[in-house]
C-alpha cells in the first residue's frame, strides 16, 4: 500500500491529452515538492518532472505538472506512442522523514 | 556525465544480510549538494525508498525498513552500499541506487534483480 495514491492504469490515444493523479496528505503533498519518474518498460525510472512544474533539461514542454492542496497531477499532451510507460510521484513525508512514493501508473497510448 | 552502477549477489537465501555496492563514475560521493539512495521495486509494484546517505556519513531510512538497513559511503572508492539483514521473499526486488539533488532523484543507476529464495 503506497503512502501516495494513483490510478494503476491511463489510457489515450496519440495525439490526445491525458492526466494522471497523485493524491497525498498533508504531511507529504500538502506541505512539500512533487516530483514525476518516468520508467521506460525493463529500464530504470528517469526524472520527468521536479519542484511540481519544472523540467529538467531534454524532456519536453509536452509534459507538465501542477498540484492543488494534496493532490498533484501530471499531463501530458500531444501523446506519442514512446510515451508508453509507467509514471510514479513522489515527495518528502514530514511525518516519516522520508521520500513516499505513489503505486505508479501504466500509461497506455492505444 | 555522472553514472551509477549497482553491484552485489542476484541470490540471497531467506534469513541472510542482502549486500550491494553502488559504484559512481564520472563524480564523487563526496560533493555535499547531494545525498544517495537506495529505492527498490518489488514485482509489479511501486517504487519504494528504503533510505540514503549524506557523504559525511549521516543516514535516514525508511520507518518500514530501519531495524534492518544499514547505509554506509566509502568516499576513497567513490561507492556506497546497503546491507538489509534477515531477508525474505518479500524483499526480492529490483534494487536501485540514485543520486538525490535538489531537483530530486536525478541519476539513477540501472537496478539490480536480488532474489531471495533457498
Amino acid at each position: 500500500q503506497s503512502v501516495l495514491t494513483q490510478p494503476p492504469s491511463a489510457s489515450e490515444t496519440p495525439g490526445q491529452r491525458v492526466t494522471i493523479s497523485c493524491s497525498g496528505s498533508s504531511s507529504n503533498i500538502g506541505v512539500n515538492d512533487v516530483y514525476w519518474y518516468q520508467q521506460l518498460p525493463g529500464t530504470a525510472p528517469k526524472l520527468l518532472i521536479y519542484r511540481i512544474n519544472q523540467r529538467p533539461s531534454g524532456v519536453p514542454d509536452r509534459f507538465s505538472g501542477s498540484k492543488s492542496g494534496t493532490s498533484a497531477s501530471l499531463a501530458i499532451s500531444g501523446l506519442r506512442s514512446e510515451d508508453e510507460a509507467d509514471y510514479h510521484c513522489a515527495a518528502w513525508d514530514d511525518s516519516l522523514s522520508g521520500w513516499v512514493f505513489g503505486g505508479g501508473t501504466k500509461l497506455t497510448v492505444l | 556525465q555522472v553514472q551509477l552502477q549497482e553491484s552485489g549477489p542476484g541470490l540471497v537465501k531467506p534469513s541472510q544480510t542482502l549486500s550491494l555496492t553502488c559504484t559512481v563514475s564520472g563524480g564523487s560521493v563526496s560533493i555535499g549538494d547531494y545525498y544517495w539512495s537506495w529505492i527498490r521495486q518489488l514485482p509489479g509494484k511501486g517504487l519504494e525508498w528504503i533510505g540514503y546517505i549524506y557523504y559525511s556519513g549521516s543516514t535516514y531510512y525508511n520507518p518500514s525498513l530501519k531495524s534492518r538497513v544499514t547505509i554506509s559511503v566509502d568516499t576513497s572508492k567513490h561507492q556506497f552500499s546497503l546491507k538489509l539483514s534477515s531477508v525474505t521473499a518479500a524483499d526480492t526486488a529490483v534494487y536501485y541506487c540514485a543520486r538525490n539533488s535538489s531537483f530530486g532523484m536525478d541519476v539513477w543507476g540501472q537496478g539490480t534483480t536480488v532474489t531471495v529464495s533457498s
